[in-house]
């Protein structure tokens, strides 16, 4: 399998409850991104990986919290959300330090939080 | 910093008419251009790049051309589809290791 594949691809939640978002790239990409994608409002980007090591956190809650076990794989642990957390997260994948070539993206995990 | 500003949609056309979506930046340095694609229910697709002043890129009927003396990278098609509706977003790639930085998209409704 080739590009980007995150899954699930819908998930729905209370309150409560902890699940993980899995993002797998097969493209040989070393950086790996977090983008939150919500109704009427700009992408909002996440987190940055670059070669397993976190690199940005741009001001995300705690009740986000990624894991990059290895260059290939991306996760996000997600725990007691709030409702305004419902959303598309995007998971993208590019070669580090040649950004001229963008990002590949995968479909997204449409997250409703109830 | 770096930033992108892309009109404001959302944009109606009916079939075969021309389309342009207006993107302009400002950047320091040399930065490189892009235009992604969202399709309902998708992610964001590479539609097409330029990497240097007065680069066009193409792709699959759109253009853009990258204009440094406007700081612009308008798309153009000359005949759209119902298939090309979609959200586009403007995105610009700064010198070192940077994230991108996308404009806030331009959904396109194109009616038969």
């Amino acid at each position: 399998e080739t590009g980007v594949t995150q899954t699930p691809r819908h998930l729905v939640m209370g309150m409560t409850n902890k699940k993980s978002l899995k993002c797998e790239q097969h493209l040989g990409h070393n950086a790996m991104y977090w983008y939150k994608q919500s109704a009427k409002k700009p992408l909002e980007l996440m987190f940055v990986y670059n070669f397993k090591e976190q690199t940005e956190n741009n001001s995300v809650p705690s009740r986000f919290s990624p894991e990059c076990p290895n260059s290939s794989h991306l996760f996000l642990h997600l725990h007691t959300l709030q409702p305004e957390d419902s959303a598309l997260y995007l998971c993208a994948s590019s070669q580090a330090g040649t950004q001229r070539s963008g990002y590949t993206f995968g479909s997204g995990t449409r997250l409703t939080v109830v | 910093g770096n930033s992108v500003t892309q009109m404001e949609g959302p944009v109606t056309l009916s079939e075969e008419a021309f389309l342009t979506i207006n993107c302009t930046y400002t950047a320091t340095g040399y930065p490189s251009l892009f235009w992604y694609v969202q399709y309902p229910g998708e992610g964001l697709q590479l539609l097409l790049k330029a990497t240097k002043a007065d680069d066009k890129g193409s792709n699959k009927g759109f253009e853009a051309t990258y204009r440094k003396e406007t700081t612009s990278f308008h798309l153009e098609k000359g005949s759209v589809q119902v298939s090309d509706s979609a959200v586009y977003f403007c995105a610009l790639s700064g010198e070192g290791n940077t994230p991108l930085v996308f404009g806030k998209g331009t959904r396109l409704s194109v009616i038969a």
